[in-house]
């Protein structure tokens, strides 16, 4: 069964950093691409980024670029957002994603959110 | 970037009937990759449909999605109590992966 447990989240000041942890069972992390996911509270859903299988490519949202890093250790079977530089607008519940096993692109399995609010 | 506008923003029916969501694209989506998920209160999203018109894993087959280009459809034949809650669509065939703004489906 794919599971994937994100954690990391908290309370942050604005300015500051975060990095959060997605850890991946039953599968094999290295062969599938990866997303991060974000919801501010009640609203909708919002791309963040994504990297391929190896970790040779990464793909982000403007929003984000130039903020938050992507990196993956597949070794330790464990996906990872470094956030910096955190603004009140980054609060959002923040979900990992595994991509398909054909299209890579297309978050199929979700975690169940790890909370990160950014406030003074 | 790919906007992605859903309609209508809230739909109240009764279970039994059968429901019709729409998604629009600004510009044509790439080889359909078109995707539906659905969500419920406190839970992460859930797959539905993918490629516009597969379902995923275990979905129930009164869920269909069709369409392509630029307008795509959900349908959900008969509603039964539990599909009552809030769809989204998203294009992964360019990035930025942009989602719609959301469907809420409520209870009549």
């Amino acid at each position: 069964e794919v599971q994937l447990v994100e954690s990391g989240g908290g309370l942050v000041r604005p300015g500051g950093s975060l990095r959060l942890s997605c850890a991946a069972s039953g599968f094999t992390l290295s062969s599938f691409w990866m997303h991060w996911v974000r919801q501010a509270p009640g609203k909708g859903l919002d791309w963040v980024s994504r990297i391929n299988s190896d970790g040779t490519t990464t793909s982000s949202a403007d929003s984000v670029k130039g903020r938050f890093t992507l990196s993956r250790d597949n070794a330790k079977n464990t996906l990872y957002l470094q956030m910096n530089s955190l603004r009140a607008e980054d609060t959002a519940v923040y979900y990992c994603a595994r991509g398909g096993a054909i299209t890579g692109a297309l978050p199929y399995y979700w975690g169940q959110g790890t909370l990160v609010t950014v406030s003074s | 970037e790919i906007v992605l506008t859903q309609s209508p923003g809230t739909l109240s029916l009764s279970p039994g009937e059968r429901a019709t969501l729409s998604c629009r694209a600004s510009q044509s989506v790439t080889s359909s990759y078109l995707a539906w998920y659905q969500q419920k209160p406190g839970q992460a999203p859930r797959l539905l449909i993918y490629g516009a018109s597969s379902r995923a894993t275990g979905m129930p087959d009164r869920f269909s999605g069709s369409g392509s280009g630029t307008d795509f459809t959900l349908t959900i034949s008969r509603l039964e109590p539990e599909d009552f809650a809030v769809y989204y669509c998203q294009q992964y065939g360019s990035s930025p992966y942009t989602f719609g703004q959301g469907t809420k489906l409520e209870i009549k």
